[in-house]
């Protein structure tokens, strides 16, 4: 069955720029969409296909998807960044959420 | 504006049954696949079951497959998770989840969530 594989934690200095992966056999062939999470708080959806942010999402969440590897950049980091963040993708059928990763801004 | 509020989590005991409900508004219900996904305690999230809008189309995962079912009433505007046979390791917070397009169940992003409703098995 498909996998999808992110890192547990990502530490990012404030202001600077944090980049979490999402790995999966060929992921570049499906279309990845990005979550993030607060303890308490539903999830809220930062990117959808791959690339294309919601509206209320600002600017510094951006996409990139290609080969093996998805990723989720979060530039000039911000302590209300802090959060985990989930992959998700589809494959055969079903929906699949990666392990998720905590960002924590230091 | 699109609001999903779930309700009918609690204790129950391991091999009992419970029954979620998700009350939809601010959208055309009966036109969008919706979504159960759940959180359990120190884990991450886990997509659960997708139903398409009009009810004849379901999916689940094999962690649930044979044990839940997912249902809804369009004339209520409300989805609905039947679990059985329900294990400790159920226990989550349970939120449904809205397809962003009409018509379509699988393969798109989850647009919408609601807060969640925490189920807790436990004997």
């Amino acid at each position: 069955s498909y996998g999808l594989t992110q890192p547990l934690s990502v530490s990012v200095a404030l202001g600077q720029t944090a980049r979490i992966t999402c790995g999966g056999n060929s992921i570049g062939s499906k279309k990845v969409h990005w979550y993030q999470q607060k303890p308490g708080q539903a999830p809220v959806l930062v990117i959808y296909r791959d690339t294309n942010r919601p509206s209320g999402i600002p600017e510094r969440f951006s996409g990139s998807n290609s080969g093996n590897t998805a990723t989720l950049t979060i530039s000039r980091a911000q302590a209300g960044d802090e959060a985990d963040y989930y992959c998700q993708v589809w494959d055969s059928g079903t929906a699949l959420f990666g392990g998720g990763t905590t960002l924590t801004v230091v | 504006q699109v609001q999903l509020v779930e309700s009918g989590g609690g204790v129950v005991q391991p091999g009992r049954s419970l029954r979620l409900s998700c009350a939809a508004s601010g959208f055309t219900f009966s036109n969008y696949g919706m979504n159960w996904v759940r959180l359990a305690p120190g884990k991450g999230l886990e997509w659960v079951t997708v139903i398409s809008y009009d009810g004849h189309k379901k999916y689940y995962a094999d962690s649930v497959k044979g044990r839940f079912n997912v249902s809804r009433d369009n004339s209520k505007n409300t989805l609905y998770l039947q679990m059985n046979s329900l294990r400790a390791e159920d226990t989550a917070v349970y939120y449904c989840a809205k397809d962003p397009n009409s018509g379509t169940y699988q393969g798109n992003w989850f647009e919408s969530w609601g807060q969640g409703t925490l189920v807790t098995v436990s004997s």
